[in-house]
């Protein structure tokens, strides 16, 4: 079936701007996470999501970053007044449920703050 | 602080080498997962291990975890060129996941 997908694949916003990045997990998957990856940072986790309980948002790097899920399916993360330093590739994954089950991974969105 | 710390970051190793990279976690977990990237892409799951004592391998790939030593191996045998890639190990503490550095492993011919 189909994997994980993610749009836009990339994303040039000037600095201050808004942006939304949205993932569809695979379907079924009750479980969807947020990834960051940048050459600074490594690979850091943001946000995960199980069903339509609330999410653990503990990983995100500032309050200008949100993220939400409708109907436990398609997932939105949005980042306010985007700043340089938000430059990274954001990879989102899936899995059926948490703990024991592996993770699907998207092909990212490559954002660049300009 | 939870570190999660793989060596060596970077490997050159010849075809048909055998060689270990290590990933050492600072906290109690006994969820370790082993993914692979390659340049460009994204990221692809490789193993999953939930407990003291597992090891699983696929092809010429073998991950061992001992969570007593906070510590998994990737176990790589007879290297072939198509396993150039970079290795993460991750470690999931409450359905949050640390990653590793990376290891990037270039196999010359």
């Amino acid at each position: 079936g189909a994997g994980v997908s993610q749009s836009p694949s990339n994303k040039v916003t000037e600095k201050g701007k808004d942006v939304e990045l949205r993932c569809d997990p695979i379907s079924g998957h009750t479980a969807l996470y947020w990834y960051r990856q940048s050459l600074g940072q490594g690979l850091e986790f943001l946000i995960y999501f199980q069903g339509n309980s609330a999410p653990d948002k503990s990983g995100l790097p500032s309050d200008r970053f949100s993220a939400e899920r409708t109907g436990g399916s398609v997932s939105t993360l949005t980042i306010q007044r985007t700043q340089q330093e938000d430059s990274a590739v954001y990879l989102c994954a899936s899995s059926r449920s948490t703990g024991t089950y592996e993770q699907y991974f998207g092909p990212g969105t490559r954002l660049t703050v300009t | 602080e939870l570190k999660v710390e793989q060596n060596p970051l970077f490997l050159s190793m010849q075809e048909g080498k055998n060689y270990t990279i290590y990933c050492n976690y600072s906290t109690t977990s006994d969820r370790l997962y082993w993914y692979r990237q390659d340049p460009g892409k994204s990221l692809e799951s490789l193993f999953v291990l939930l407990s003291n004592g597992a090891v699983k391998q696929e092809g010429r790939l073998m991950a061992s975890l001992d969570t007593k030593a906070r510590l998994s191996t990737l176990h790589i045998t007879a290297a072939v060129h198509d396993l150039s890639a970079t290795y993460f190990c991750a470690v999931d503490i409450s359905n949050q996941f640390y990653f590793g550095t990376g290891t990037s492993l270039t196999v010359i011919p």
